[in-house]
């Protein structure tokens, strides 16, 4: 298994600016999310989805965008990037069927600056 | 915002016991008690989890007091690799998979 994967690692973008980050896994787990962590912070949670065609809001919404076509796929959309957004991303999933306490897996992050 | 209080940073000498506390004052019955870490930025990690037993794997211990409202994640024998952030977190499990995070503690392993 590869686990959860992103691409891009690093993205450069400047204001104003649209682009999709995005988040695969392998696993079929009906749970994803995507988190940002801003320096010296933890992680805050932006989105999630409880599997294909089901989105909902985290704590920090606006600005992005997100669908669930596939089980495997949940891409992070920017419309209009901007400084404020700059941030490191990390998407996670698990399962949903299994154990409640199953854990989340997290990939290895995309670091995204906004000039 | 966090239910969780930890210190913001300790220190530990390589091979000696990491001992790192978390406050949870407030943790209802149903909640567990999780551990995740984050090495340089890379991807938080899952350490372990417990709800009211002291729990064992092969990464760590957990140390839950009777009364829930604390607990402590013990590295036995800590490595250089070992130093990362750590993040004490409570859910419910059930269907509230969302996770929330505090600032952690940076536990720095030293030489």
């Amino acid at each position: 298994n590869a686990g959860v994967t992103q691409t891009p690692k690093f993205q450069v973008l400047k204001t104003g600016q649209s682009m999709t980050l995005q988040c695969a896994q392998d696993m079929n787990h009906e749970y994803m999310s995507w988190y940002r962590q801003d320096p010296g912070m933890g992680l805050r949670l932006i989105h999630y989805s409880v599997g294909a065609g089901i989105t909902d809001q985290g704590e920090v919404p606006n600005g992005y965008n997100v669908s669930r076509s596939t089980t495997e796929d949940f891409p992070l959309r920017l419309l209009s990037a901007a400084p404020s957004q700059t941030s490191v991303y990390f998407c996670a999933s698990r399962r949903t069927s299994g154990s409640s306490t199953d854990t989340q897996y997290f990939g290895p992050g995309t670091r995204l600056t906004v000039l | 915002d966090a239910k969780t209080t930890q210190p913001p940073s300790m220190d530990c000498a390589e091979g000696r016991a990491a001992n790192l506390p978390c406050n949870h004052s407030t943790i209802s019955g149903n909640e567990y008690v999780y551990w995740y870490r984050q090495i340089h930025s890379q991807g938080p990690q899952y350490i372990i989890h417990g709800l009211k037993n002291n729990e064992t794997n092969e990464m760590a211990s957990l140390i839950i007091t009777e009364d829930r409202k604390s607990s402590t994640l013990i590295l036995p024998h800590a490595t250089l690799r070992d130093t990362a952030v750590y993040y004490c977190i409570v859910n419910d499990g059930g269907s509230n998979y969302k996770l929330t995070f505090g600032k952690g503690t940076l536990l720095t392993v030293n030489p």
